[in-house]
């Protein structure tokens, strides 16, 4: 089956701009996540959604990133206007609901990434 | 609140040898805990999981984890390292019971040499 895709796979803007990043999920996936990965870091969950509602966005940094899965598939991430420490890679991941896979939680299937550079 | 501790940013052996990543967690309920890996320009790929079965975890590429309890550890380790085991690994957790939101540590880059 295919992967999670992400595009673009880079992007240099320069602050205050705004930038966009789309995510397409693994067919048939409920829940959709985007991770947010700052050079040296582990990823770290920006928001959450199950289907097209969000689950969990309590880190996602609503002033200025916004997210949106309308019809339940595909999810696109903007920043606006973008700042120098949103420098990073941003990672889109898929799974189905909890409880299907064994063992009671879903497995979390990564893109590859994009990677934002902000002058 | 949950957290995950990797100890050593950086590891590197000789090919052929032992590999031990380690991974500490804290979390008040029973956890899922999981290690991915990374190489370059990629995303994170799942190498095994641990979900209340068996403590004794085998994932792909030769590589297993072994939950303890008592120790809140979940160290991951292949018997004999291959050049292409080069990249970074990160362990996870999540609780059970919630929406899988996965917790990661910083990571361990590995690196094989000759």
């Amino acid at each position: 089956e295919a992967g999670v895709a992400q595009s673009p796979r880079y992007k240099i803007i320069e602050k205050r701009q705004s930038v966009a990043f789309w995510c397409n999920p693994i067919s048939g996936h409920a829940t959709l996540y985007w991770y947010q990965q700052i050079l040296g870091q582990g990823p770290k969950l920006l928001i959450q959604f199950q289907n097209n509602g969000v689950v969990d966005d309590s880190q996602l940094p609503k002033d200025r990133f916004s997210a949106e899965r309308l019809k339940g598939v595909d999810s696109t991430l903007k920043i606006q206007p973008a700042k120098l420490e949103d420098s990073a890679v941003y990672l889109c991941a898929s799974g189905r609901p909890q409880g299907r896979d064994a063992g009671g939680t879903d497995t979390q299937y990564f893109g590859p990434g994009t990677r934002l550079t902000v002058l | 609140a949950q957290s995950v501790t990797q100890l050593g940013s950086h590891v590197s052996v000789s090919e052929g040898a032992l590999v031990l990543l380690r991974c500490n967690y804290s979390s008040s309920v029973p956890p899922y805990l999981f290690w991915y890996v990374q190489y370059p320009n990629q995303g994170l790929q799942l190498l095994l999981k641990y979900t209340s079965a068996a403590t004794l975890v085998k994932g792909i590429n030769g590589f297993e984890a072994e939950f303890k309890k008592s120790e809140t550890s979940f160290h991951l380790t292949k018997p004999s390292a291959h050049m292409s085991d080069a990249a970074e690994y990160f362990c996870a957790v999540s609780e059970t019971g919630g929406y899988n939101k996965l917790i990661f540590g910083a990571g361990t880059r590995l690196a094989v040499h000759p």
